[in-house]
């Protein structure tokens, strides 16, 4: 089976960087997605790690470690706009598993 | 570009009522199909997937029912809705080819609100 674990919320503010991590054991894996949900909205993808490092893609970076079992969503220059639920997803031999998310509350 | 359409947005509907929620993919063929439902404080649980027509894998014991009677077609049904099954309704679909695509993220629609009362 799958267990991801992350922060249920994050405070930070207005231009700052912030850091979500996720911890997770499994049975198999085939990558690490990162997602992020606006309340009343569905999920919208950010970004995907099969081996470990760091993957940049723009304001938002994702980093993984196999063998911790560890990832973390950095999130730079933040604005207003990205107050939201992040959730980690882990693929497994055939489906995605969610974690619970981390709320991220931006604030000026 | 590929499209993902799921109605209606919002349900209100009483207890012991049926329930059909449908989904619809343009834009791609054969892919795989999820129906995923996020309960108020919850995370995202995995209900149904299907890799092909009439194939269907349910990930969890419950009242709810999947069908996919072509390619690119996913229904939700139950014959009684519980209580229980309040929440936000998702469908997704990610690439084909069974679960080669490693690396195809999932792609979800707007969502149903149902509210069971």
């Amino acid at each position: 089976g799958q267990n991801i674990d992350q922060p249920t919320e994050m405070t930070a503010t207005e231009g700052a960087i912030v850091q979500i991590n996720c911890t997770y054991q499994t049975s198999g894996f085939n990558g690490l997605f990162w997602y992020q949900q606006h309340a009343g909205e569905a999920p919208t993808f950010l970004s995907y790690n099969v081996l470990d490092g760091l993957e940049e893609k723009g304001r938002f970076s994702s980093f993984l470690s196999r063998s911790k079992g560890y990832s973390y969503l950095l999130l730079k220059e933040l604005q207003m706009k990205d107050s939201a639920s992040y959730l980690c997803a882990v693929k497994g031999y055939s489906t995605l598993t969610f974690g619970k998310g981390t709320m991220l509350l931006v604030s000026p | 570009s590929q499209t993902i359409h799921q109605w209606p947005a919002t349900l209100v509907q009483p207890v012991g009522s049926p329930l059909s929620l449908e989904c619809t993919v343009e834009g791609t063929s054969n892919p795989n199909l999820y129906w995923y439902r996020q309960a108020a404080g919850r995370g995202l649980q995995l209900l149904f997937y299907s890799v092909g027509i009439g194939q269907i894998s349910s990930e969890v014991p419950q009242n709810l029912s999947a069908s996919r009677p072509q390619d690119r077609q996913f229904i939700l049904s139950s014959k009684k809705l519980l209580l229980s099954d309040s929440g936000f309704y998702l469908c997704a679909w990610s690439g084909g080819q069974g679960f080669i695509s490693y690396n195809s993220p999932l792609h979800f629609g707007n969502g149903t609100r149902l509210t069971v009362t």
